[in-house]
């Protein structure tokens, strides 16, 4: 079926506004990660979901950062009162399995998110 | 903890020519590892992943990766570089359950 996909795919947020990133994972994938790409660099984890449990959030920078998968399958990042060291792309991969570290993350065309 | 580090920003080569990214890792256990490919304006592909068996891995278009625990290496090759390869490269390695760890990423230029 169809891939990973993201929406919005490009995002312009005035900083102090709240934006919201929404993830479609294949149908049927249990893991899914969300991963943060500065200009420049590789991609960083922020967290990842077994199903609809949060089983790893170490990544995410700080309390204005927060996702959520309610039914275990599309996923929301959301990040409160926006800074501009926020600006980046948003990567969002899903995994068929329970993660185990051998198994192929599928990743979307992620998120654009720019704060001026 | 485990890291990666991708021994080069860029690499140029033109069209023909072999292909070469470094790629040195670190980890605390046996990793999996991996070859991302990442065109502009799309998505990450991954090209090729070790996770133990041979340690000569074949990946798509042409693309292979040797591991080499001595080393703690997983340099990407291929024999001749086409314009299409042109694209951003990511060496990644993963721990157990965990997530992956990526490089910083090699720029591939390819000539004419």
């Amino acid at each position: 079926g169809a891939g990973v996909s993201q929406s919005p795919r490009y995002k312009v947020a005035k900083r102090g506004q709240d934006v919201a990133l929404r993830c479609d994972p294949i149908s049927g994938h249990v893991s899914l990660f969300w991963y943060q790409q500065a200009l420049g660099q590789g991609p960083e984890f922020l967290t990842y979901f077994q199903n609809e449990a949060q089983l790893d959030k170490s990544g995410l920078p700080s309390d204005r950062f927060f996702a959520e998968r309610p039914e275990g399958s599309v996923s929301t990042l959301k990040i409160q009162r926006t800074q501009q060291e926020d600006s980046a792309v948003y990567l969002c991969a899903s995994s068929l399995v329970v993660a185990s570290g051998s198994h192929e993350q599928y990743f979307g065309p992620g998120t654009r998110l720019t704060v001026t | 903890a485990q890291s990666v580090t991708q021994l080069d920003s860029h690499v140029s080569v033109s069209e023909g020519t072999p292909v070469l990214l470094r790629c040195n890792y670190s980890s605390s256990y046996s990793p999996s590892l991996f070859w991302y490919v990442q065109h502009p304006n799309k998505g990450l592909q991954l090209l090729l992943k070790y996770t133990s068996a041979a340690t000569l891995v074949k990946g798509i278009n042409g693309f292979e990766a040797e591991f080499k625990k001595s080393e703690t290496s997983f340099h990407l090759t291929k024999p001749s570089a086409h314009m299409s390869d042109a694209a951003e490269y990511f060496c990644v390695v993963s721990e157990g359950y965990s997530t992956l760890t990526f490089g910083k990423g090699t720029m591939l230029l390819v000539s004419p």
